[in-house]
């Protein structure tokens, strides 16, 4: 099946440093999707990606799609220490016969933040 | 706060309990699915529903059941679990099953 490779696994910075995180596949995606994991929540969403080369800003956050559409960054700006939590990458494709998109997560990348 | 609630937020059961996990989406959308978020490793889908229709069971034993009654309500019944199912389990929807999909809080849940 299709796997995603996200690193770095974990960080830990100084708040006001900025943060990159990346995800590469083997496969195309039609979508790169970045989401943000709080202990004891679900994941939320914090950018989506729709077009290869597209890069978006959330605040101090941004993001690209890979123009092979098989790699996605994130990065973080001046970082908070409300930025700790873990950061998840997630490709979506067409599930083969093409009856439901299928949404394949990274392992994720925790991020600290020391004040 | 996504628009989707899960209840209950944190679940113990033995092995010979049945439980339910229930999850409600109140953001008008058509798809529902249910992951299983354990430690290190990536979540993990399980099931989708389309229009209350199961369009995917991603090889989930049948210990795990889910139901959905309708587009807004999605459930998960659990019977005879192993140790090894603990883990979190999230809920997510999606206006289309090709569209962004919200999550949830989770349910964590412990088997003993």
């Amino acid at each position: 099946g299709q796997q995603l490779n996200q690193s770095p696994q974990s960080m830990f910075i100084q708040e006001g440093e900025d943060v990159s995180m990346n995800c590469t596949s083997s496969s195309i995606f039609n979508t790169w999707l970045w989401y943000k994991q709080d202990p004891g929540e679900g994941p939320v969403l914090l950018i989506a990606l729709y077009k290869a080369g597209e890069l978006t800003s959330n605040g101090r956050l941004t993001a690209q799609f890979g123009i092979t559409r098989k790699d996605s960054f994130l990065n973080i700006s001046a970082s908070i220490p409300s930025d700790v939590g873990i950061y998840f990458c997630a490709g979506q494709s067409p599930n083969s016969g093409g009856s439901n998109y299928k949404l394949t997560f990274g392992k994720g990348t925790l991020l600290t933040v020391n004040p | 706060e996504t628009g989707v609630t899960q209840t209950p937020r944190h679940l113990v059961m033995g092995m010979t309990n049945k439980k339910s996990l229930k999850c409600e989406q109140h953001l008008g959308h058509n798809a529902m699915y249910w992951y299983k978020q354990s430690a290190k490793k990536p979540l993990e889908l399980m099931f989708v529903y389309n229009f209350k229709e199961q369009t995917e069971n991603n090889s989930v034993p049948s210990r795990f059941s889910p139901e959905c009654p309708n587009s807004s309500h999605l459930f998960l019944h659990l019977h005879t679990l192993q140790p090894e199912d603990s883990a979190l389990y999230l809920c997510a929807s999606s206006r289309g099953w090709e569209e962004t999909q919200y999550f949830g809080p989770g349910t964590r849940l412990l088997v003993l």
